[in-house]
């Protein structure tokens, strides 16, 4: 139980494209998602957390307007990565919490973006 | 300020050899303890999560033990399948507060 898919899992894009990653929870209604970014060797970084039906909450530092997040259904969330920059290279992933009231996060694989 | 502290950084090991890790937190009321695994390049697999001073969770070759102010994630006689990096978060306000990580290194 608890899993949670996100597609890609690679991609590349051209500097100055759009990119969108999936995220879903396969087996449960997830209220609230997270989008993290990893970089190599770091901890998980905290960009925003959405709830399904509402606008996303962004951490501070992280710009809006080049991280659309939207949270379609309570299954589905998506990251789109506007405008990319090879800067925006890094390992996103996304993480789902199944019931209101609790905190356990359920992770997917992430995605590899490479902007060149 | 919240804050989670993992040590050590790094752990090599020999195959068989038991050690623990660690997780320091302070935090303004705990609403839950979680270690996760992560290997290279793949999300994290949830584990483990501990509510209160006391309580001990198994499962495998892991277990994880929790007080007021830490937690231990104890490995007995650990396989190479078990290398990876361990992280250790702490719920507050409904988002989790991420520890730096351990690498652990089993060596055949």
């Amino acid at each position: 139980g608890a899993v949670v898919s996100q597609h890609p899992s690679r991609v590349i894009c051209k500097s100055g494209t759009s990119v969108k990653i999936e995220c879903r929870s396969l087996d449960f209604q997830a209220t609230t998602m997270f989008w993290y970014r990893q970089f190599p060797k770091k901890s998980l970084m905290l960009m925003a957390t959405s709830n399904e039906g509402s606008k996303a909450t962004y951490e501070q530092g992280v710009e809006k307007d080049k991280f659309l997040i939207n949270h379609a259904s309570l299954t589905l969330s998506t990251l789109t990565v506007t405008s990319a920059h090879p800067e925006d290279s890094s390992f996103y992933i996304c993480s789902a919490r199944p019931l209101q009231g609790s905190y356990e996060q359920y992770f997917g694989p992430g995605t590899r973006l490479t902007v060149t | 300020e919240d804050q989670v502290t993992q040590s050590p950084e790094a752990l090599r090991l020999q195959e068989g050899e038991s050690s623990s890790l660690n997780c320091s937190y302070t935090v303004s009321g705990l609403r839950g303890l979680f270690w996760y695994r992560q290997d290279p390049g793949k999300g994290p697999e949830f584990l483990f999560t501990l509510y209160s001073a006391g309580e001990e969770k198994e499962k495998e070759r892991l277990k994880a033990t929790l007080t007021k102010k830490e937690s231990f994630l104890h490995i007995t006689a650990p396989k190479p399948e078990d290398s990876a990096t361990y992280l250790c978060a702490v719920a507050s306000n409904y988002q989790l507060i991420w520890g730096a990580g351990t690498k652990l290194i089993i060596k055949p």
